[in-house]
């Protein structure tokens, strides 16, 4: 099946310091998603990307949907120890004009904010 | 409150005794999934559901076993459990068509030890 290549597999950042971290695959999507995962909960969703190009931000993250289809990263600007967390790209092919929500997931991205 | 619930959210057990983890979503979605997720393999989608009495599998199904008879439950079925299904298990739902389907709600998650 489709794999992604989520990078970096952890990171361990200062309170305040800058995020970035990406999501390859082997073939496209024409939807990438980002989750955070909490210690203990469910992944909730971050942004979502429908468009090659596109550029979106949710307050201090922004993510981008790579133009070959193929990538995306999400950067987190002056992180906050609320950040920590695992963090998960997940791309979707929709087939058939039919979106049922099957869904990819990178290998997770571990991040460590230290005050 | 829109929520997935699953249970039992810890679970230790021994290898070939039958268990069932049960899910439940409050939102009328259609579409439900079951993930597992593993140290470094991200979340990895064992079956999923379109609709009532529509199941397939997804990535890693081997051992599991699933149902839909109701619209709101799907239940995660281990026959006959083994170690290596020792993992940390998420059901999750979207509204499974249009935009907006590929986003996936989780439950808290249910973290099964085969001894």
């Amino acid at each position: 099946g489709q794999q992604l290549n989520q990078s970096p597999q952890s990171m361990f950042i200062q309170e305040g310091e800058d995020v970035s971290m990406n999501c390859t695959s082997s073939s496209i999507f024409n939807t990438w998603l980002w989750y955070k995962q909490d210690p203990g909960e469910g992944p909730v969703l971050l942004i979502a990307l429908y468009k090659a190009g596109e550029l979106t931000s949710n307050g201090r993250l922004t993510a981008q949907f790579g133009i070959t289809r193929k990538d995306s990263f999400l950067n987190i600007s002056a992180s906050i120890p609320s950040d920590v967390g695992i963090y998960f790209c997940a791309g979707q092919l929709n087939a058939g004009g039919t979106s049922y929500g099957k869904l990819t997931f990178g290998q997770g991205t571990i991040l460590t904010v230290h005050p | 409150e829109a929520q997935v619930t699953q249970n039992p959210r810890y679970l230790i057990t021994v290898t070939g005794k039958k268990l069932t983890v049960t899910c439940s979503q409050n939102m009328n979605h259609e579409y439900m999934s079951w993930y597992r997720q593993d140290p470094g393999l991200g979340l990895r989608q064992i079956y999923y559901s379109m609709n009532v009495e529509v199941t397939d599998k997804g990535d890693v199904p081997e051992g599991y076993k699933v149902s839909r008879k109701e619209k709101r439950n799907f239940p995660l079925i281990l026959e006959s459990p083994s170690p290596n299904q020792t993992s940390l298990y998420f059901c999750a739902s979207s509204g499974g068509w249009g935009s907006g389907a590929n986003v996936l709600t989780f439950g808290a998650g249910s973290r099964l030890t085969v001894l």
